[in-house]
């Protein structure tokens, strides 16, 4: 039984740069969310998928920032011309419906 | 819209003590409620879980919480803690009415002392 799993763990970029996160959630799960989490707080909802569409944006996933789900399967999160407050371990979680929702290790982007 | 409050940011206990980590929510719906564990630089485990039925919910590691209506709370327990309990611990409400995004709290750092 495979968790849910992100790549890459570690991320260092230079404000500007264009970042991608990768999520593989638990297979059989049909739903997969995006929060982000700064330090000292808990983690805040970005966006999630029910099968490849997207169904709900939060206010914080500013237009730099795009989501996809292709083939209801992996997802990625893409972060245009990073800026240093993009700083933050990004999590991944994937659910089978309104289940519980399992996470993954989270991805932690440093914006120079 | 849901808002959770965790008012104790840092929690020193000693091993073998009991803890109580406290959690409160506000929410104009019914919600589920959720408590879940996060150890350095690791995602977030479930600890437990209140859906329904009786308001004393047992999860892993000998943690429970128990969940009050007239005082929205729900409270994380543990009667004797270990070393291996210091981790961050966040609580979580879910709509019931099919809403699909957690919102957490800030957190409490239980941190467990020989």
């Amino acid at each position: 039984d495979t968790g849910v799993s992100q790549d890459p763990r570690h991320k260092i970029t230079k404000r500007g740069q264009n970042v991608t996160f990768r999520c593989d959630p638990i297979s059989e799960h049909n739903r997969l969310y995006w929060y982000r989490q700064t330090l000292g707080q808990g983690p805040e909802f970005l966006t999630y998928f029910q099968n490849e569409a997207q169904l709900e944006k939060s206010r914080l996933l500013s237009d730099r920032f795009s989501a996809e789900r292709p083939k209801g399967s992996f997802s990625t999160l893409e972060i245009q011309r990073t800026e240093q407050g993009d700083s933050a371990m990004y999590l991944c979680a994937s659910s089978w419906g309104q289940e519980t929702q399992y996470f993954g290790p989270g991805t932690r982007l440093l914006v120079l | 819209a849901q808002s959770v409050t965790q008012l104790d940011s840092q929690v020193p206990v000693f091993e073998e003590a009991p803890v109580e980590l406290r959690c409160n929510y506000s929410s104009s719906v019914s919600v589920y409620l959720f408590w879940y564990v996060q150890y350095p630089n690791q995602g977030l485990q479930l600890l437990l879980k209140y859906l329904s039925g009786s308001t004393l919910v047992k999860g892993i590691n000998g943690f429970e919480a128990e969940f009050n209506k007239s005082q929205t709370s729900f409270h994380l327990r543990k009667p004797s803690v270990h070393i291996s309990d210091t981790a961050e611990y966040f609580c979580a409400v879910m709509p019931t009415g099919g809403g699909n995004k957690l919102t957490f709290g800030t957190g409490t750092q239980l941190k467990v002392e020989l």
